[in-house]
């Protein structure tokens, strides 16, 4: 079974600086997708960033980007330049290909400091 | 862009009763649609897939007979919690696959908290 794990309950990080949150998965798959949701108080969930695992190169979307370790099997988050509306819980997830179930990591609440 | 709806986005129910949420897909069509179930502070757990035209199709531990589903076109399927009892208050949150879309695009409905007093 596919797992995810995010070893981080909370982080916070100061309004301008940088953080990175972390993301494991456990897989015998070779195909698969790999995302961060963010969850903000409104529980609305939005896809922040999404990552082929075929692919070698890291996603990039604006000041998000993530650090794909395949043989590792990380995934991590990093935010860069953060801001006051970055202030959710995140949660990565895994896919495989040809599947449409997510599997979802418990989260990390992150808390943006003025 | 694409979006998901849901309705009601909160409701209280006595125990006993049943209560229905609609999950609607607004400008694509949605083949499939999943429902998740996230309690406080915890992650999203998938209930059961929807799949258009056929029977859902459920995860381990999830009693079919009481959790509902019924997608009966490509843009509705509802969740129907059938004798609703207080542990079954939750925050229930659908998902659906836009059809076509690059990478088989998924996109979130904003989710519906359900209250049983």
């Amino acid at each position: 079974a596919q797992t995810v794990t995010q070893s981080q309950p909370e982080m916070s990080v100061q309004e301008a600086e940088t953080v990175t949150l972390s993301c494991t998965y456990d897989t015998s798959e070779s195909d698969y997708y790999l995302f961060w949701y963010k969850q903000p108080p409104s529980r609305q969930m939005i896809l922040v960033i999404r990552q082929e695992a075929y692919k070698q190169q890291n996603a990039t979307e604006n000041r998000f980007s993530v650090n794909f370790q395949k043989a590792a099997k990380s995934f991590s988050l990093k935010i860069s330049d953060s801001q006051l509306g970055d202030a959710a819980m995140y949660f990565c997830a895994y896919r495989i290909f040809g599947n449409e179930k997510l599997t979802f990591g418990t989260g990390t609440r992150l808390t943006i400091i003025p | 862009g694409a979006v998901v709806s849901q309705h009601p986005s909160w409701v209280i129910c006595k125990s006993g009763t049943s209560v229905k949420i609609e999950c609607r897909s607004l400008d694509f069509q949605a083949t499939t649609m999943f429902w998740y179930r996230q309690f406080p502070k915890q992650s999203l757990m998938l209930m059961a897939t929807s799949n258009e035209g056929s029977k859902a199709t459920y995860e381990q531990g999830v009693e079919k007979d009481k959790f509902l589903i019924n997608h009966a076109s490509l843009t509705l399927s509802t969740l129907t919690v059938t004798s609703a009892h207080p542990e079954d208050s939750s925050f229930y949150i659908c998902s659906a696959r836009a059809w076509p879309s690059p990478g088989n695009t998924i996109y979130f409905g904003e989710g519906s908290w359900l209250t049983v007093v």
